[in-house]
């Protein structure tokens, strides 16, 4: 496609349960970003793909959180045993390196209830 | 702690005005600094970034000028037009020896409203 999709744009789920967001970065992007953005605050940093691997992982926050890119293409963002906390738009971006600009998607917005 | 800090969380402009849109950080290894505009439902889109080896970056009616002394840097929007009404984000990036893609470190953002 022309842009980064992610899916779905909007998610509500019950604390405690499994959640996985989706995003389909530019075709031929070879670097892929996830970030978490909470109200009021700025885009933060949660995981970095390089390829088919996570080059940088540092910024999830704890171990319910998961992120995979298999092929080098799609990727999908894992939360386990949700916490009301966890309530954010989750914001993917793909790029071709720093030099360009990240493109963003425009977003996953999960509401923990 | 944080390392990009953007102090103002709103400003309003005339139209035709200029729009001066203020950064500060703290981390000395930032080299590469990148302004985001934002729309409601959107995601952030790149508007213009500076290398630290420069210290004025131009693109039509936005220009983004880095004070590497001070750590700061600003954008600035000539003449602003309604359509500028967004959140802008001041991002930036320690770039590795290899030039491989890295993590951008955010601001809390800007809301700019541009009067008609």
């Amino acid at each position: 496609g022309a842009g980064v999709s992610q899916t779905p744009s909007n998610k509500v789920t019950e604390k405690g349960k499994y959640v996985e967001l989706r995003c389909d970065p530019i075709s031929g992007h070879t670097a892929l970003y996830w970030y978490r953005q909470s109200l009021g605050q700025g885009p933060e940093f949660l995981i970095y793909f390089q390829g088919t691997g996570a080059a940088d992982d540092s910024g999830l926050p704890n171990d319910r959180f998961f992120a995979v890119r298999p092929e080098g293409s799609v990727s999908t963002l894992k939360i386990q045993r949700t916490e009301r906390g966890d309530s954010a738009v989750y914001l993917c971006a793909s790029s071709t390196g720093v030099g360009y600009g990240y493109t963003f998607g425009s977003g996953t917005r999960l509401t923990v209830v | 702690d944080q390392q990009v800090k953007q102090n103002s969380p709103s400003l309003s402009v005339q139209e035709g005005r200029i729009s001066i849109l203020n950064c500060d950080y703290t981390n000395s290894m930032f080299d590469y600094f990148l302004w985001y505009k934002k729309y409601p439902a959107e995601g952030p889109t790149f508007l213009i970034s500076i290398s630290s080896i420069k210290d004025k970056n131009e693109d039509g009616r936005f220009t983004v000028f880095l004070n590497k002394s001070a750590k700061h840097l600003s954008l600035h929007i000539v003449p602003s037009q309604p359509g500028d009404s967004a959140v802008y984000f001041c991002a930036a990036s320690a770039v590795t020896s290899s030039g491989s893609a890295r993590q951008l470190t955010f601001g809390s953002g800007t809301q700019l409203t541009v009067l008609p």
